[in-house]
């Protein structure tokens, strides 16, 4: 079975502090993602990973960045912590080929004071 | 670009059959996912379309029409396990890695 894990399932945070979230896959899935849930927006992607230190903006890429320096670990940073960046973060995995399907992480609720 | 909508909520009983609608307007797409996600928890993956028509998996059934945009999870039996957020998502063509884009999500409760 795909095991995604990530760092800590909960995390209170100052506004303006650095952040780091971080999230492993045990699959060797070249593809991985980072997805911000909030109630009424649904999932929305904020970055994704084809490949070791390739990365590409998703929808909502303001605020944050990334960092992949190994296959199966991909991170993501907020820079300088606010308060709308209070959320559940997911990370996912996939393969390249097929249907595509993703799989993710437990999460990460993240709260900033 | 992609616009999916789904029901916010739906309630149902325990025992009885359930239908999650999603419609979606997009330019294009490769293929329909339905994940299911029980509170505090991960989405998981349950069901892909990609041509027209009902697949089958125990009792969760989904559907796919392309040419009214249209597709919809199917719940018989249902249980109180079954109570969770059931997310609809398509991949878009042309994206290269294989990105989702996911509607809000249908929050559905089975009650005794």
């Amino acid at each position: 079975d795909v095991k995604v894990t990530q760092s800590s399932r909960y995390l209170v945070k100052r506004t303006g502090e650095k952040v780091f979230l971080e999230c492993v896959q045990d699959m060797d899935h070249e593809n991985m993602f980072w997805y911000r849930q909030d109630p009424g927006l649904g999932l929305r992607l904020i970055y994704f990973s084809y490949d070791v230190k390739m990365k590409e903006k998703g929808d909502i890429p303001e605020g944050y960045s990334v960092s992949r320096e190994k296959k199966e670990r991909f991170s993501l940073i907020l820079e300088s912590a606010s308060t709308n960046q209070t959320s559940m973060y997911l990370c996912a995995s996939s393969l390249p080929s097929g249907r595509g399907e993703q799989y993710f992480g437990p999460g990460t609720r993240l709260t900033v004071t | 670009g992609q616009n999916i909508d789904q029901p916010t909520e739906m309630t149902a009983t325990e025992g009885a059959i359930v239908q999650i609608n999603c419609t979606y307007q997009t330019s294009g797409f490769n293929g329909l996912f339905w994940y299911q996600q029980h509170a505090g928890e991960a989405p998981t993956f349950l069901s892909y379309n990609v041509l027209d028509g009902l697949e089958e998996k125990g009792r969760f059934s989904s559907f796919l029409s392309r040419s009214k945009g249209y597709s919809y999870l199917l719940l018989k039996e249902l249980q109180m396990k079954d109570s969770a957020s059931y997310l609809c998502a398509v991949t878009p063509m042309n994206t290269g890695f294989q990105k989702l884009v996911f509607g809000t999500g249908t929050r559905l409760l089975v009650s005794p």
